[in-house]
């Protein structure tokens, strides 16, 4: 499997502001992913990264809160623009090497807005 | 779209004792069910994983079986060890055939194994 690191590992944040995590995998995989995790709950996809083209969003996440950047096959940036405590939550990304392939994930980003 | 129910939600077993998970799925189009596992504050760590096209796989103390007419998959481990501890998720997903092979995943069972 892949060796993915994410920064910053946690944070924490005013209201109103924006933060932008990046996930960095040591190999060129073909998808990666950006899912949410509350406290105490299951993991939740927000959008799909795709290289040279808009992120596809998942139903309930929108691009002018959640804008990912994934420039090349390894290399994947999510911002949480314009933040409230309700945005507190662990942000992970997840690689494939293929469209149908098993999803390794990051360590993950522990962000809490104040 | 596809909805993935996981029970129990919390399991608690004797060490050397055996546990099993259960998920259901609603899409028939689903053909990927991976299993993960995720210690307090560790990342999602993918354990075993089964496709549409085979009915049980095993690797070790864990085992998977799929019943793709009623739709559901568990999760089975045994001679369980206080490592074993964590919090297990079932997820489901069309591969190809959907949105880019998201996965869905079940709300999680909470596993306890009593030394």
């Amino acid at each position: 499997s892949a060796v993915i690191s994410q920064k910053p590992s946690r944070d924490i944040c005013q209201r109103g502001t924006s933060l932008t995590i990046q996930c960095q995998v040591d190999s060129q995989v073909t998808m990666m992913f950006w899912y949410r995790q509350q406290p105490g709950q299951s993991l939740t996809l927000i959008a799909t990264a795709n290289q040279g083209s808009e992120a596809t969003y998942e139903s309930g996440f929108v691009i002018d809160k959640f804008p990912i950047s994934r420039p090349n096959l390894t290399f994947s940036t999510l911002t949480v623009s314009n933040m409230s405590p309700e945005d507190s939550s662990i942000y992970l990304c997840s690689v494939a090497l293929y469209r149908d392939n098993e999803q390794f994930f990051g360590p993950g980003t522990r962000l809490t807005v104040l | 779209g596809e909805n993935v129910e996981q029970h129990p939600s919390t399991l608690s077993v004797q060490e050397g004792d055996s546990a099993v998970i259960k998920c259901t799925y609603s899409d028939s189009a689903s053909n990927y069910f991976p299993w993960y596992k995720q210690e307090l504050g560790k990342r999602p760590q993918l354990i075993i994983d089964i496709r549409s096209n085979v009915g049980e796989k095993k690797d070790q103390r864990i085992a998977v079986t799929l019943n793709k007419t009623a739709k559901h998959f568990s999760l089975h481990i045994t001679e369980t060890q206080p490592e074993d501890s964590a919090v297990y998720f079932c997820a489901a997903s069309m591969g190809w055939r959907g949105s880019q092979g998201n996965l869905i995943f079940g709300k999680g069972t909470k596993l306890s194994v009593k030394p």
